[in-house]
């Protein structure tokens, strides 16, 4: 199975900041990667696909890049309700594995 | 709008078994690959299972492999896990999700959520 690692594991961040969650993988998936945020209590929500594609509704401070193993989460210009966990999700091939999340903070 | 509601859920003892369901709506399930991922209490998220648009490959983690079954009614738009032999480490909530309409592998929509509980 392809192991995805997240780092870091949590952040703390103020509002206006740029913070950039990475998420290695055990081997290539070339772009087969997808990022989520997850409130407290709620489903997850889509927010990057295929490494930088914008899930539709999504603002436009979410971005997403990479190829291969490494690919980065960027929010630019946090926001009071970016508190969340994030996880990436490889799609490569079965089985789909999610990486261990990162816990952001707003300060 | 795009809705999968989800129910079933409950406190079962371990070696019990347990059906949660999933119903859609606002597209169209039957044209939808559909996935089951978990959350146990506090931890990440892990993918349980995939299903095709007619339920004719499925796709499970390990850990379930054998206990669990997935399978779809497209004619109800209903998604169903039958959680057989259940341990203590399933307890979870357990989300349904939709696979993006183009089969790629991104989950785009989700339900609600279910807690199962696995305890004596």
């Amino acid at each position: 199975a392809i192991q995805l690692t997240q780092s870091p594991s949590s952040l703390s961040a103020s509002v206006g900041d740029t913070v950039t969650i990475t998420c290695r993988t055990s081997q290539g998936i070339s772009g087969a990667l997808a990022w989520y945020q997850q409130k407290p209590g709620k489903a997850p929500k889509l927010l990057i696909y295929r490494a930088s594609s914008l899930e539709s509704g999504v603002p436009s401070r979410f971005s997403g890049s990479g190829s291969g193993t490494e690919f980065t989460l960027t929010i630019s210009g946090l926001q009071p309700e970016d508190s969340a966990a994030y996880y990436c999700q490889h799609f490569n091939s079965y089985p789909i594995t999610f990486g261990q999340g990162t816990r952001l903070e707003i300060k | 709008e795009v809705q999968l509601v989800q129910s079933g859920g409950g406190l079962v003892q371990p070696g019990g078994s347990l059906r949660l369901s999933c119903v859609a709506s606002g597209f169209t399930f039957s044209n939808s690959w559909m996935g089951w991922v978990r959350q146990a209490p506090g931890k990440g998220l892990e993918w349980v299972a995939n299903i095709n648009q007619p339920g004719s490959v499925k796709k499970y983690v390990d850990s379930v492999e054998g206990r669990f079954t997935t399978s779809r009614d497209n004619a109800k738009n209903s998604l169903n896990l039958q959680m057989d032999t259940l341990r203590v480490d399933d307890t979870a909530v357990y989300y349904c999700a939709r696979v993006d309409v183009f089969n790629n592998g991104w989950y785009d929509y989700w339900g609600q959520g279910i807690l199962v509980t696995v305890s004596s």
